[in-house]
């Protein structure tokens, strides 16, 4: 089965602690998103990678970090920086090479949902 | 810069009576637009999306939406509401670059 997989999906951590959330895909898909979402505010984009070994920051990058080492994977660390990090965690993937303007779809894993205290 | 508009962050239906969100966009440019559901707890999947072809798209689930630019508007139909039709959905816009902006979502409870 092809998909997106995200690991844990429920995920606890002290204030001050780094955490590092998982995401793997099988869709031979090049480009990969990481975001946020919150009670009422959407989705917002933390980091986005379109190649291997290339990414680029978001709207809300700040207290985040990733990697893009494999096409395969695009783990995101929360780190003690990030002022507010319990929230949904949602990964993303898509085909790259859109129309100016366009874009192809994104397929979504199940979520990780991180609670700092 | 890119942008959605979704009124009415919560909305109650009926079962079986019709389902109607509203969105509009903001692009300077030709844009796709998408429609994506999430139920509780879980990931988004793609209901419809429009891209420049037919401007009535139809989707899964019995779902359609018609884009109409001189209204800026991209607004989510069903004829009949099913229980199963609670959850969450976002109008999406894209932004360029294969990015998206996502709207604040609508939040459909169904009455039996």
């Amino acid at each position: 089965d092809g998909g997106i997989t995200q690991s844990p999906k429920y995920l606890f951590r002290k204030e001050g602690q780094n955490v590092t959330l998982s995401c793997e895909q099988n869709l031979n898909h090049d480009a990969m998103y990481w975001y946020r979402q919150d009670p009422g505010q959407g989705l917002r984009l933390i980091y986005y990678s379109q190649i291997v070994n290339d990414f680029q920051k978001g709207d809300i990058a700040e207290g985040y970090s990733v990697s893009r080492e494999k096409k395969e994977s695009f783990p995101l660390t929360v780190t003690s920086a990030q002022k507010n990090p319990t929230a949904f965690y949602l990964c993303a993937s898509s085909t790259s090479g859109s129309d100016l303007g366009g874009s192809n779809e994104q397929y979504f894993g199940p979520g990780t949902r991180l609670t700092v205290t | 810069a890119q942008s959605v508009t979704q009124l009415d962050s919560h909305v109650s239906v009926s079962e079986g009576t019709p389902v109607l969100l509203r969105c509009n966009y903001s692009s300077s440019y030709s844009p796709s637009l998408f429609w994506y559901v999430q139920h509780p707890n879980k990931g988004l999947q793609l209901l419809l999306k429009y891209t420049s072809a037919a401007t009535l798209v139809k989707g899964i689930n019995g779902f359609e939406a018609e884009f109409k630019k001189s209204e800026t508007s991209f607004h989510l139909t069903k004829p009949s509401a099913h229980m199963s039709d609670a959850a969450e959905y976002f109008c999406v816009v894209s932004r360029g670059n294969n990015r998206l902006a996502f709207g604040k979502g609508n939040q459909v409870v169904v009455i039996p």
